[in-house]
Formats: C-alpha cells, structure tokens, sequence
C-alpha cells in the first residue's frame, strides 16, 4: 500500500506570505495527525482529525495557523501569514481507527521562511 | 507531563560495533514507547513499540530496546552496527490506552564509522 505522502517536498517563502501543505494519508486511515520540527528541536504535536473532526489541536501554536480536512481524506495545513520562526520541517502521520498507537510518518515538507 | 529525553545528539560507532542510544521518560500511567528512525529525505520509519506487554521488544534490523520501568528507559540497541544504519533515531512516549498524541525525544544522530 502506498505510505502518507506530503507535498510540496520543499517550500521557501517570504515573511508574511501564505503556504499551503498537504498530506495524503494511507487510505483507510482515519486519524491524521500534524507534527513540526523546528531546526534542532524535539518534533511537536501540533494537531490530530478523526476523519474530518478535529480531536486536538492543542500543538498549533497560534491562529495564523489552519488544518482543514474536507472530506476526511487528504488535509492541508495553511499559514497566513508566515513568520520566521514558523521555519521547519512539517510532517504529517495517519493511523488506523483503534491503533493510534502506530502512526506513520511521511517525509515531511521543509518550510523554509526568509 | 510526560517527556522524553534523549541523551547524545550524536553518536558515533564503529562498523560491527554495539549500538546503543538511549532514552529516558517521565509518565503519570504507564506508557506507550516508541522509536522510530530517520534515513536522508524519507519520514520516519518505526523501529520498535512497546505497549506494555513483553518488557524486551524486538523490531526490525536486528534493533532491540527494553523496557525498564524502575529507570524509566527505554533503551535501543543493536548488536553490530552497519554503515546502512546511519541516520536519525527518535524516541517517543504517548500514554496507554488509546491515544494519539506522541511526545517525542530530540533524536539522536548516529554516525557508523568504517
């Protein structure tokens, strides 16, 4: 089966600017989850969907900040306007109903804002 | 509050030495562990779980980690190292029972030498 893929792989934008990811999970899986590492730092929990719902969002780190899930398929995760510090590798996890413990991982999309 | 705690960002060994990369954590209920590997441009990849069932828990290429509730570790290692091992390993926590919400450590970067 094919694994959760991310696009774009690499995005450079300038300060106040808007950017768009997306991820694709494994079909069937209706837990998607949302992580960012900041260069050097530990990968954080930004936000989860249930399929379409949004179970947490605890992780996001402000309203300039938005997860969608239309459909409960593919998700994007916008922000607008970009800052600096929002600098860092995205990466987008699904699992199966009922294994939330096994997520697995695309290969991240590299955010880099001058 | 949970939390991870890798210790050595980095590590070096040498090729057909023992890997080992070590993880401690802080859990109010027993935990779920996790490791999981980074190779160049791909996501992360899980090595191994544990979910509070056999303390010792096998997982692919030959990496093995145990669980030591009496240290809180969990522990990753590997008999002989290969040079296919180089890469990025993360350790993570979540709780037991049903969540999804992984705490993650800062990743440890291990380097095989020839």
């Amino acid at each position: 089966e094919a694994g959760v893929t991310q696009f774009p792989s690499h995005s450079v934008i300038e300060k106040g600017q808007t950017v768009t990811l997306r991820c694709d999970p494994i079909s069937g899986h209706d837990n998607l989850y949302w992580y960012r590492r900041v260069m050097g730092k530990e990968i954080k929990f930004l936000l989860h969907f249930v399929k379409e719902s949004k179970q947490d969002e605890s992780g996001m780190p402000n309203n300039r900040f938005l997860a969608e899930r239309t459909g409960g398929t593919y998700s994007t995760l916008k922000v607008q306007p970009a800052e600096l510090e929002d600098s860092g590798v995205y990466f987008c996890a699904s699992s199966r109903q009922g294994e939330a413990d096994t997520q697995y991982f695309g290969p991240g999309t590299r955010l880099t804002v001058l | 509050a949970q939390s991870v705690t890798q210790l050595g960002s980095h590590v070096s060994v040498s090729e057909g030495a023992l890997v080992l990369l070590r993880c401690n954590y802080s859990s109010s209920v027993p935990p779920y562990l996790f490791w999981y590997v980074q190779y160049p441009n791909q996501g992360l990849q899980l090595l191994l779980k544990y979910t509070s069932a056999a303390t010792l828990v096998k997982g692919i290429n030959d990496f093995e980690a145990e669980f030591k509730k009496s240290e809180t570790s969990f522990h990753l290692t590997k008999p002989s190292a290969h040079m296919s091992d180089a890469a990025e390993y993360f350790c993570a926590v979540s709780k037991a029972a049903g969540t999804y919400k992984y705490i993650f450590g800062t990743g440890t970067r291990l380097k095989v030498l020839a």
